[in-house]
C-alpha cells in the first residue's frame, strides 16, 4: 500500500531564504508525482508535475526533483517571499488515483 | 478551454438532508476523480469514473455515498442523510482518456458544511 510522507510538517523562514520541502513514498511503482499549493480555505494549485521517467522540473523559482528508486522528491523554492506562504502538498500517481501527503505548512516572514 | 468546474462552491445542509455535488470536467476529458479533504486531514481518493462507468470506488464510504458520470451532463457525487462528519472540502479532477501518466486537473472544490 502506497504511503506518502512530507517532512517537515511546518516550516517558518525569513523572507529571501532558499528552502527545501521533502516528500517520500513507499512504493516506487508510480506514474508521476505532482506538487500542489493550497492556501487556507482555498483550492489546489498545481505547481509542477514530474513524470516517472523524468528527474526534475522547473518553473520560475520552483524546482522539483524525483528519485523514483529511493522514493523521494524535493521541492526547492528559491528566494522565498511572503506570498509563498501556504501549504504545499505532494501527490503520487499510482494506478488510477493520486495518493497524498499531509503537506508542509510554510510561513515566510517579512 | 474552461477548466474543471464544480458547483456549488459552498453548500450548507442540515443533518439528514441530501447533498448533491456537481463536477463538469474539462472539454475532451472523459475521466473524473473525486477526492475528499476532511478538516485537519489529508486528501483522500474517493472514486474514479469514466462516462457511464464506475472504475474504482475503493475510497467511497460503504453507505450513503454514491457517484455517477452519465453520458450527458456533469458527474454527481451524492451524499444521502448527511451527518456532521461529512463536513469537508470535496474536490473533483479530470483527465483525458489514455494512460495513467496524464495529469489530473482539479476544480475549485465544494465546501460542504453540515449543521
Amino acid at each position: 500500500k502506497q504511503e506518502v510522507t512530507q517532512i517537515p510538517a511546518a516550516l517558518s523562514v525569513p523572507e529571501g531564504e532558499n528552502l527545501v520541502l521533502n516528500c517520500s513514498f513507499t512504493d516506487s511503482a508510480i506514474y508521476n508525482l505532482q506538487w500542489f499549493r493550497q492556501d487556507p480555505g482555498k483550492g489546489l494549485t498545481s505547481l509542477l508535475l514530474i513524470q516517472s521517467s523524468q528527474r526534475e522540473q522547473t518553473s520560475g523559482r520552483l524546482n522539483a526533483s524525483l528519485d523514483k528508486s529511493s522514493g523521494r522528491s524535493t521541492l526547492y523554492i528559491a528566494a522565498s517571499q511572503p506570498g509563498d506562504s501556504a501549504t504545499y502538498l505532494c501527490a503520487v500517481r499510482g494506478n488510477r488515483k493520486l495518493i497524498w501527503g499531509l503537506g508542509t505548512s510554510l510561513a515566510v516572514n517579512p | 478551454n474552461a477548466g474543471v468546474m464544480q458547483n456549488p462552491r459552498h453548500l450548507v445542509r442540515r443533518r439528514g438532508q441530501e447533498a448533491r455535488l456537481r463536477c463538469s470536467p474539462m472539454k475532451g476529458h472523459s475521466h473524473v476523480y473525486w477526492y475528499r479533504q476532511l478538516p485537519e486531514e489529508g486528501l483522500k481518493f474517493m472514486v474514479y469514473l469514466q462516462k457511464e462507468n464506475i472504475i474504482d470506488e475503493s475510497g467511497m464510504p460503504k453507505e450513503r455515498f454514491s457517484a455517477e458520470f452519465p453520458k450527458e451532463g456533469p458527474s454527481i457525487l451524492r451524499i444521502q442523510q448527511v451527518v456532521r462528519g461529512d463536513s469537508a472540502a470535496y474536490f473533483c479532477a479530470s483527465s483525458p482518456p489514455g494512460t495513467n501518466s496524464y495529469e489530473q486537473y482539479f476544480g475549485p472544490g465544494t465546501r460542504l458544511t453540515v449543521t
